[in-house]
């Protein structure tokens, strides 16, 4: 069964990056899905932030892309996401998920991971 | 403002039948059959319920049903129960800026 749990601060200072960490367990990232960043704002719906396939190929939400990096470390199972320059419209759910290809749909979430950004 | 448009409340009572729909453009929508929907209970994360319009991964009811008419797809759900209280999100792939775009979410409230 596949498993993704996010990782990292849950407060950020305004103006800072925020960083997150994905590992997956279950399911090797070198296999053919694109492994994705979601966000929920507090009673809000979803926003794709970026996705990233083992061949290093990726994409981004426009919106967002002059801020995020999206990157991913084969070895240990693992993708990250940074995001710059951050303000309280970025306070959300970060979740990270598994991304079918075959029919652009997010199979497998972690839990999500709440991001305040505040001073 | 979301890309896809749901309306934000959806009711009904044990036993009955509803949908929610999704309504896109040509660019995602109408364009492709790769709309998918996510039911999200509370306090947890979204979980895939529908993908390709109408396909049910392994484990989900059969209660739950897609279909697609144009631009407006639609989530079915039959015979309801107090367990589906949740929120429904649809999703469809886009040749617009993004990849992939969400709908602003259903709540469905079974009374």
């Amino acid at each position: 069964q596949v498993q993704l749990q996010e990782s990292g601060p849950g407060l950020v200072r305004p103006s800072e990056t925020l960083s997150l960490t994905c590992e997956v367990s279950g399911h090797s990232i070198r296999s053919s899905y694109y492994w994705g960043w979601i966000r929920q704002s507090p009673g809000k719906g979803l926003e794709w932030i970026a996705s990233i396939y083992h061949s290093g190929a990726m994409y981004h939400n426009p919106s967002l892309r002059s801020r995020v990096t999206i990157s991913q470390d084969t070895s240990k199972d693992q993708f990250s996401l940074r995001l710059s320059s951050v303000t309280a419209a970025d306070t959300a759910v970060y979740y990270c998920a598994r991304e079918d290809y075959n029919s652009w749909s997010f199979d497998f979430w972690g839990r999500g991971i709440l991001v305040t950004v505040s001073s | 403002q979301s890309a896809l448009t749901q309306p934000a409340t959806v009711s009904g009572s044990p036993g009955q039948s509803i949908t929610i729909s999704c309504t896109g453009t040509s660019s995602d929508i109408g364009g492709y059959d790769f709309v998918s929907w996510y039911q999200q209970l509370p306090g947890e994360a979204p979980k895939l319920i529908l993908s390709g319009v109408v396909n049910r991964p392994s484990g989900i009811s059969h209660r739950f049903s897609g279909s697609k008419s144009g631009n407006t797809a639609s989530l079915t759900i039959s015979g309801l129960q107090a367990e589906d209280e949740a929120d429904y999100f649809c999703s469809s792939f886009t040749r617009g800026s993004t990849d992939v775009v969400f709908g602003g979410g259903t709540k469905l409230a079974v009374l």
